[in-house]
């Protein structure tokens, strides 16, 4: 069965306002989750490691302010894009590890958002 | 530098074999592992290798040679709905996935 809900599955909105997109972990309680971005047929590129109940890991060349991270519970984590611009338009999605490190990654269903 | 080599795209038949081949090279190594994505949809885990050799899963196999930085991932029984695009995503030393742009694969009837 399914290991993370992610929320909406698709989102359009106005450049210059702000989206938010949920993480949930059905049944397992996630200390760590991941945020993903894939362009158009390019590979998937890690935008953060989320980690409750403390600051977000932002790799390199990701705009923290930009792309804010909360994980405020075991079992949920939310990204907001801020002032949204058409460039921000992608697949957004989210990860967890169930066990350890060498743990495969489930995800979530991702999220569609364009930015008009 | 990190890096994976898959072929772009492939073609074959239903009903036929088709082997997905992969090299990678890493800063270190933990596994590796076998993404299936089809098109507009987030990536589903297939399988993990850590050392070297085959493991079975049903129609899917993937296999292992640690010391040649290969991989491949081996489909029976090929059904229309095994279109996808199949991801080969080395762990690497400090426990990060690798992920590359991934083989699509196109089956005709």
């Amino acid at each position: 069965g399914a290991v993370v809900s992610q929320h909406p599955s698709w989102v359009i909105c106005k450049s210059g306002t702000s989206v938010k997109i949920e993480c949930r972990s059905l049944d397992f309680q996630a200390t760590t989750m991941f945020w993903y971005r894939q362009f158009p047929k390019q590979s998937l590129m890690l935008m953060a490691t989320s980690n409750e109940g403390s600051k977000a890991t932002y790799e390199q060349g990701v705009e923290k302010d930009k792309f804010l991270i909360n994980h405020a519970s075991l079992t949920l984590s939310t990204l907001t894009v801020t002032s949204a611009h058409p460039e921000d338009s992608s697949f957004y999605i989210c990860g967890l590890k169930r066990g350890e490190d060498n743990s495969p990654l489930h995800f979530g269903n991702g999220t569609r958002l364009t930015v008009t | 530098g990190q890096n994976i080599d898959q072929p772009t795209e492939m073609t074959a038949t239903e009903g036929a074999i088709v082997q997905i081949n992969c090299t990678y090279q890493t800063s270190g190594f933990n596994g590796l592992f076998w993404y299936q994505q089809h098109a507009g949809e987030a990536p589903t885990f297939l399988s993990y290798n850590v050392l070297d050799g085959l493991e079975e899963k049903g129609r899917f196999s993937s296999f292992l040679s640690r010391s040649k930085g290969y991989s491949y991932l081996l489909l029976k029984e090929l059904q229309m709905k095994d279109s996808a695009s199949y991801l080969c995503v080395p762990l690497d030393s400090n426990y990060q996935l690798i992920w590359g742009a991934g083989t699509k694969l196109i089956i005709k009837p």
